[in-house]
């Protein structure tokens, strides 16, 4: 399985700041995932990063609010823009498995904005 | 576009129970169907993969089993213990690795 880490694991900013969550893989992937749980919710996609090439937004996601960047196999970035309280979330990286069955998880950002 | 709903939202056992969660999503058209772990501050574990083609697969005390042509899935916890205590997840798969979650199972295991 892969082995995932984020930076920050958590943070609190102020209305109207960005904030850039880091995601590592201990191995090479294609496919990059980012995905977001408000509370009390469960999990939704935001985008798929893949390397060399733009992500790809879900619906609801633009790239001007949470802009990505991938620069090489094993990491990737997720900017949280001019944040509003509305953001306050659990943001998570993933990674598919061998054969892109299983998915792995990241152990999450905890974001508060007030 | 696809919807997974897990029923309970919550429950709530005395050890040693056996329980069943329960999955169902509205569009059959699935790679795969996997069950998740959440404890409170950490990320997801995950528990069991089913492939759209098996019908269940078994981990220690976890079974989970598929029905793809009517949309459901159930997780099986036997002889449940304190720190199965958890939120549990069910979420399936659909074109490009892309995840669907369901709205979680909020699992507590009393002594």
């Amino acid at each position: 399985s892969a082995v995932i880490s984020q930076k920050p694991s958590r943070d609190i900013c102020q209305r109207g700041t960005s904030l850039t969550i880091q995601c590592q893989v201990d191995s090479q992937v294609t496919m990059m995932f980012w995905y977001r749980q408000q509370p009390g919710q469960s999990l939704t996609l935001i985008a798929t990063a893949n390397q060399g090439s733009e992500a790809t937004y879900e619906s609801g996601f633009v790239i001007d609010k949470f802009p990505i960047s991938r620069p090489n196999l094993t990491f990737s970035t997720l900017t949280v823009s001019n944040m509003s309280p509305e953001d306050s979330s659990i943001y998570l990286c993933s990674v598919p498995g061998p054969g892109h069955y299983e998915q792995y998880f990241g152990p999450g950002t905890r974001l508060t904005v007030t | 576009k696809q919807e997974v709903t897990q029923i309970p939202a919550a429950l709530s056992v005395p050890e040693g129970e056996n329980l069943v969660l329960n999955c169902s999503f509205t569009d059959s058209a699935i790679y795969n169907l996997q069950w998740f772990r959440q404890d409170p501050g950490k990320g997801l574990t995950s528990l069991l993969l089913i492939q759209s083609s098996q019908r269940e697969q078994t981990s220690g005390r976890l079974n989970a089993s598929l029905d793809k042509s009517s949309g459901r899935s159930t997780l099986y916890i036997a002889a449940s213990q304190p720190g199965d205590s958890a939120t549990y997840l069910c979420a399936v798969a659909g074109t490009a690795s892309k995840l669907t979650f369901g709205t979680g199972t909020r699992l507590q295991v009393t002594l």
